[in-house]
């Protein structure tokens, strides 16, 4: 089990385009769709974006969309907001109820 | 409002063993899978533990396996993690988590809000 690849930082304006990527392997990101996304302020418990790759829970602003090609999947936070900033987490289903992490991207917004 | 509230947590010596509990509330318990993750201080958010509606199904990280138990009680809307031979890299937060499916499929829906977990001599 190794955790996701995820940068660690990612940055942009106010009402910009920001991209996070999440690599894993053939295993888990490239042989399942079940990816998903999650934000995380501080002290705060992680809330659920994205699922199965690109569907949003009742309540997510249509601002976050994902995505996946191959072993790489992505989420892009669209119109960036000052209450974007946060810690964003992709996890992807591995098989026999296994489930993985990336390391985590800080999003700040400038 | 569905609602996860976990307790159990504490202060524990290095080698005993805690036994936490997730008490949920809210919606029909035995129609979703169910996992622990956890967060050390500073850290970034680890997946402990999961398993199916019918508990037939479970998984563990490669860092529990063989020390840590997950089990429901879906009579009593409550999930569990017995955990022992704890180690100091266990301290963290837990959290108790409802997944969309019955069977597991790793999307984590709903969050308690965690239960802290210090491992210390």
């Amino acid at each position: 089990q190794s955790a996701l690849t995820q940068p660690p930082s990612a940055s942009g304006s106010p009402g910009q385009s920001v991209t996070i990527s999440c690599t894993g392997t053939s295993s888990d990101v490239g042989q399942y769709l079940q990816v998903s996304w999650y934000q995380q302020h501080p002290g705060k418990a992680p809330n659920l974006l994205i699922y199965e790759v690109n569907k949003r829970p009742s309540g997510v602003p249509d601002r976050f969309s994902g995505s996946k090609s191959g072993n790489t999947a992505s989420l892009t936070v669209s119109g960036l907001q000052a209450e974007d900033e946060a810690d964003y987490y992709c996890s992807s289903y591995a098989g026999t109820n296994i489930v993985l992490f990336g390391g985590g991207t800080k999003l700040t917004v400038l | 409002e569905v609602q996860l509230v976990e307790s159990g947590g504490g202060l524990v010596q290095p080698g005993r063993s805690l036994r936490l509990s997730c008490e949920a509330s809210g919606f029909i318990f035995e129609n979703h899978a169910m996992h622990w993750v956890r967060q050390a201080p500073g850290k970034g958010l680890e997946w402990v533990s999961g398993i199916s509606w019918n508990s037939y199904s479970v998984g563990y990280a490669d860092s529990v396996q063989g020390r840590f138990s997950i089990s429901r009680d879906n009579a009593k809307s409550s999930l569990y993690l017995q955990m022992n031979g704890l180690r100091p890299e266990d301290t963290a937060l837990y959290f108790c988590i409802r997944d969309v499916s019955r069977y597991g499929s790793g999307s984590l829906h709903v969050w308690g809000k965690g239960t802290t977990v210090t491992v210390s001599s």
